[in-house]
């Protein structure tokens, strides 16, 4: 059974701290997808990683694929509250032919100013 | 075009009841896909469709639940005899076909379903 464990779960810092957040599996991935989901709302997609090793940046956000396509990172440097809200890792389904992605159950990060 | 629309976004409905929730996808995409998320879990798959056709349906969705996608672009999930455990969360995405399955979804905002 494909899984994706996120650690911590839950995340509470001030603002201008810097903070990683893991999504691992025993299984290899394709690809993983990270996403963030603020209460109330659907989850909004923050960035796609395909090849192991691969590191991406968004601005603040720097996320990493595990050379070996089982985990990924993400990393913000100097947190601000609008980082608030619920960060998922997502993956496609190992049957390629099923068009569903598995979820983490996801970080909850809080910054506080 | 504004994204994904789901409609309502809110429904509170007495056991026993019948509902139905409607999701209208990015024009231009041909897979559409019902999630369903409970408080502090990450959303699970319900089912997806490949323009009309229904492609796959988890275990999770049991008689009651019922998906339909006429025509290819609307799509519709009612369920049945609603139970308290039903409620949650209930999330559409689309993406186009030649991204399915490795480059991320476009989300609603979902319809909270309260069952009393």
């Amino acid at each position: 059974t494909q899984l994706l464990e996120q650690s911590p779960q839950f995340l509470s810092i001030q603002e201008g701290e810097n903070l990683t957040v893991y999504c691992n599996s025993s299984s290899v991935f394709s690809s993983l997808q990270w996403y963030r989901q603020e209460p109330g709302e659907g989850p909004v997609l923050l960035v796609t990683v395909v090849t192991g090793g691969e590191v991406k940046k968004l601005k603040r956000l720097t996320f990493q694929f595990g050379d070996a396509r089982k985990d990924s990172s993400l990393h913000i440097t100097a947190a601000q509250p609008g980082d608030t809200g619920l960060y998922l890792c997502a993956g496609p389904h190992e049957k390629r032919s099923q068009g569903n992605l598995i979820f983490g159950k996801g970080t909850k990060l809080s910054v506080k100013p | 075009d504004t994204g994904v629309s789901q409609n309502p976004r809110h429904k509170i409905t007495k056991r026993g009841q019948n509902v139905t929730f409607r999701c209208d996808p990015i024009s231009e995409h041909n897979r559409l896909y019902w999630y369903r998320q409970t408080l502090g879990q990450g959303p699970e798959f319900l089912t997806y469709f490949q323009n009309e056709a229904q492609l796959e349906k988890s275990r999770l969705l049991s008689d009651r639940f019922s998906a339909e996608r006429p025509k290819g672009s609307f799509s519709t999930l009612e369920i049945q005899r609603t139970e308290q455990g039903d409620s949650a969360m209930y999330l559409c995405a689309s993406s186009p076909s030649r991204f399915a399955g490795g480059y991320g979804y476009t989300f609603g905002s979902g319809t909270r379903l309260t069952v009393v």
